[in-house]
């Protein structure tokens, strides 16, 4: 368990509204990461951040920011929800130094309907 | 297109016998591969990797081998077992900074009782 919480865990939405999801981390790690999770694509990256208020795009973040105001905090919003934006998202933190040892752990989920 | 690439959706296997999967990737900047297990609404969770500059690595019933030459990796499971039954995703690490992985499509492993 590398600490990371998410919330809310379930959500339904309709088609047109912000949505924002929370990945909370309690181990200080300054790596933090957003993917998706669909059928047939594995995990792509929406949006990463290697600190405070430090964040970048990842390969699928049309349609989505990010916000890292504390170490431990790091926001997706979807500025106006669309179907295709119903996925499961994950949250991850990167845990480690050095390249035999640098890992990523991930957090519970986040399952998102847009009606 | 897909830079990591698990070609077989889904592998069924007998309990006790070996388990491998596979994964294909295109990328020659990859430096760091791992593979992660995932449960039916859990998150992924990270099970063993390796660095390229090694071509093997075991962990317990846990061996992954990778092939630079061919960009070919694969993990192994000996004994397999029924909780091991689950989705396996291949990932890969680029070099740059921001330690991004890059993921396969994932395969479904069943293995029967």
């Amino acid at each position: 368990d590398a600490g990371i919480t998410q919330s809310p865990r379930h959500k339904v939405t309709e088609t047109g509204t912000p949505v924002t999801l929370r990945c909370h981390q309690t181990e200080n790690h300054r790596y933090m990461y957003w993917y998706r999770q669909d059928p047939g694509h594995g995990l792509r990256l929406i949006h990463y951040s290697y600190g405070v208020k430090d964040t970048d795009k990842g390969e699928v973040s049309d349609g989505y920011s990010v916000s890292r105001s504390k170490t431990e905090d790091f926001l997706l919003t979807l500025e106006s929800a669309t179907s295709s934006q119903t996925s499961v998202y994950f949250c991850a933190i990167s845990v480690g130094t050095g390249t035999d040892r640098e890992t990523q752990y991930f957090g519970p989920g986040t399952r998102l309907l847009v009606l | 297109d897909q830079q990591v690439k698990q070609n077989s959706p889904s592998l069924s296997v007998q309990e006790g016998r070996i388990s491998i999967l596979n994964c294909d990737y295109t990328n020659s900047m990859f430096d760091y591969f791992l593979w992660y297990k995932k449960y039916p609404a859990e998150g992924p969770t990270f099970l063993i990797s390796i660095s390229s500059i090694k071509d093997k690595n075991e962990d317990g019933r846990f061996t992954v081998f990778l092939n630079k030459s061919a960009k070919h990796l694969s993990l192994h499971i000996v004994p397999s077992q029924p909780g091991d039954s689950a989705v396996y995703f291949c990932a890969a690490r680029g070099s740059g900074s921001a330690r991004q992985l890059t993921f396969g499509s994932g395969t479904q492993l069943t293995v029967l009782p």
